[in-house]
This record gives C-alpha cells, sequence and structure tokens, in this order.
C-alpha cells in the first residue's frame, strides 16, 4: 500500500489550522491509519491511531479522519511546538509511510 | 517508563556487516512485537522489519530481504537486527519500536533515539 501525503510543505501562522492529507493506493485494513509528529533530532511521536483516536497524552486539537482511502489530519490553532513534519503510516498489511508533510511557520 | 536503547551502529564500508541491538525496559517485553525504522538523512520514515512476540512472524522491506535479520531474546530484553551486504543507501539513523498494545499490528508507540549507520568507502 502506498501513501501520498499532500500538500509537502504547509506554511501557516501561529493560531491557524493545518489540514494535512494522506491518500492510500488501496484500503486500509480495519482503518489501521496512524499520524506521527517527528521534530527535528527528535523520534516520531505517535498522535493519532486508528486514522482518529488520539494517543495518550495528546492535545485535543489534533483530530483525524477518514473517508474511504482518504485520512485528514487537523491541527486546530496551531501553536508553536506543532511546526514539525507529521508522517502518516498505514499498520494493517505490513507497514509503510507516507513521505511526510512540513508544517512550517510562515 | 518504557525505554529503547540501540547500540551497535557506526561507520562500515559497503559489503560488510553490522549488528544492531535493542534493550527494552519498562513493559512486559516478552509478549511485544517490535520493529525497526530506519530514516536517511534528511529523508522520511521507511519500515525496515517486524518480529513477533515468540518470533513466529516476521517481515522485511523489500529493499533489505535477504540482507537483514531480525530477531530477539526475550530472556534478555533485546531485540537484534543482523545487517549484512550492506550498501550506500543502507546509510540512516535506525530506530528500534515498540508497539502500543503489544500486537504485530499496531501502532509505534515507543521509540528509541535512533542508531546512526554509515555505509562508506
Amino acid at each position: 500500500i502506498v501513501l501520498t501525503q499532500s500538500p509537502g510543505i504547509l506554511s501557516l501562522s501561529p493560531g491557524e489550522t493545518a489540514t494535512l492529507s494522506c491518500r492510500a493506493s488501496h484500503s486500509i485494513n480495519s482503518g489501521f491509519l496512524a499520524w506521527y509528529q517527528q521534530k527535528p533530532g527528535q523520534a516520531p511521536r505517535l498522535l493519532i491511531f486508528g486514522a482518529s483516536k488520539r494517543a495518550t497524552g495528546i492535545p485535543d486539537r489534533f483530530s483525524g479522519s477518514a473517508s474511504g482511502t482518504d485520512f485528514t489530519l487537523t491541527i486546530t490553532g496551531l501553536e508553536t511546538e506543532d511546526f514539525a513534519v507529521y508522517y502518516c503510516q498505514q499498520y494493517g498489511s505490513s507497514w509503510t509511510f507516507g513521505h511526510g508533510t512540513k508544517v512550517e511557520i510562515k | 517508563e518504557v525505554q529503547l536503547v540501540e547500540s551497535g551502529g557506526g561507520l562500515v564500508k559497503p559489503g560488510g556487516s553490522l549488528r544492531l541491538s535493542c534493550a527494552a525496559s519498562g513493559f512486559n517485553f516478552q509478549y511485544y512485537a517490535m520493529h525497526w525504522v530506519r530514516q536517511a538523512p534528511g529523508k522520511g520514515l521507511e519500515w525496515v522489519s517486524s518480529i513477533s512476540s515468540t518470533s513466529s512472524y516476521i517481515s522485511y522491506a523489500d529493499s533489505v530481504k535477504g540482507r537483514f535479520t531480525i530477531s530477539r531474546d526475550n530472556a534478555k530484553n533485546l531485540v537484534f537486527l543482523q545487517m549484512n551486504s550492506l550498501r550506500t543507501e543502507d546509510t540512516a539513523l535506525y530506530y528500534c519500536a515498540s508497539p502500543q498494545g503489544g500486537s504485530y499490528y499496531d501502532p509505534f508507540d515507543h521509540w528509541g533515539q535512533g542508531n546512526p549507520v554509515i555505509v562508506a568507502a
């Protein structure tokens, strides 16, 4: 399963809403789609699993949704610590990551 | 507290071998699948290999199949990645990761700090 993330780079200001897309080439078993955040020099952090469930300790400004093979991560009210690279991952049929979306400060 | 600590990386010539280790603590390791993920410099995440809790199920990315071998020692809470016939394109930071609920097909909720592998002449 190939995951295509868009856009590659998203330039936004703090307080704005970020909408990140992840499209799967085939349907994903049981919605096994996760989102990770990675900051420079750090390991990835799990944000969302099962397409829409927040991981432990993740603020509610992060939300995930799904429609068929299209998945969306929404960050409502960007805070400065949210500027990072975001990856989607499917874990239902082997494991695949998207190429990432960088959310940068405008 | 869950901790994953990788070791064994370094500089190696093309065609050489390295063995990465990941020491796990803070959870019931023997019941958890484990995974290796790598990240080439300036690039995205690439899943490499996975092993189930009892080693019954093992998977590899096509890019490493036939060259890398994953294994584990549940008595010592260790998972290994034996890397043979290394290529320059294997240069990356290698992370071990544990799944959220322990199952083979769970998302990865704990990660090590990463261990660099550099393949160069």
